[in-house]
């Protein structure tokens, strides 16, 4: 799998917009991106996946650049309960695990 | 449906005690994964299933073993346990689906090794 490259932390004031970049300058073609999150002490939570197009869900939306050397998670109106760590990954379709990194730790603030 | 469920939720064990750890999923997965967080850290695979019967090894296998007797649990066994293995644990499950490899977490299980 591509090594992912999120920054430690970032702020985001409630209500607004939550951009979470991420680089993975050395994806393959047949990489997906995938995002989870983990609230605190609590298991993992899938978010949103994509391969080369832009997507959206219930959650989140995912930009990915025109290149796929980095995309971005965005979280439209950030919640206090959207405090959490965000794992940016790639992985291929069929491979056995998912590699978490460190992730984003990403504060909600009122 | 509950989703993915693990018993016991924390446990305290003595060096050289061993144990099991229960995962089970409801939503009839093919796979089933074991993972393992120490502070700070992200996720690491222990072992992993692709199916009843079947088991594998992830990232970090040594000093666990696993069974997969039943499609719907997958076990986590520590034969004799050590400080190193204070973590929190992780059991996911998902589909066979080649697109939509989603893997959905259970709550965790919080063990401490003295």
């Amino acid at each position: 799998d591509a090594k992912t490259t999120q920054p430690t932390s970032m702020d985001c004031a409630e209500g607004r917009a939550a951009n979470l970049p991420c680089n993975h300058s050395t994806i393959s073609g047949n990489e997906y991106v995938y995002w989870y999150r983990q609230i605190h002490s609590q298991g993992p939570q899938y978010i949103i996946h994509g391969l080369k197009n832009n997507e959206t869900n219930e959650m989140a939306s995912l930009i990915i650049t025109e290149d796929r050397k980095s995309s971005t998670l965005i979280l439209p109106h950030a919640t206090l309960r959207d405090t959490a760590v965000y794992y940016c990954i790639v992985r291929v379709t069929g491979a056995n695990n998912l590699f978490f990194g460190t992730g984003t730790r990403l504060t909600v603030i009122p | 449906n509950a989703g993915v469920t693990q018993t016991p939720k924390f446990r305290v064990l003595k060096t050289g005690q061993s144990m099991t750890l229960l995962c089970a999923q409801d939503m009839n997965h093919e796979y089933m994964y074991w993972y393992r967080q120490d502070p700070g850290m992200g996720l690491r695979l222990i072992h992993y299933s692709v199916g009843e019967g079947t088991t594998a090894k992830g990232e970090v296998p040594d000093g666990y073993n696993v069974s997969r007797l039943k499609k719907q649990n997958f076990l986590l066994g520590l034969e004799s346990a050590a400080p190193s293995q204070t973590s929190v644990y992780f059991c996911a499950s998902s589909t066979h689906h080649t697109l939509q490899e989603t893997q959905y977490f259970g709550p965790g299980t919080r063990l401490l090794v003295l």
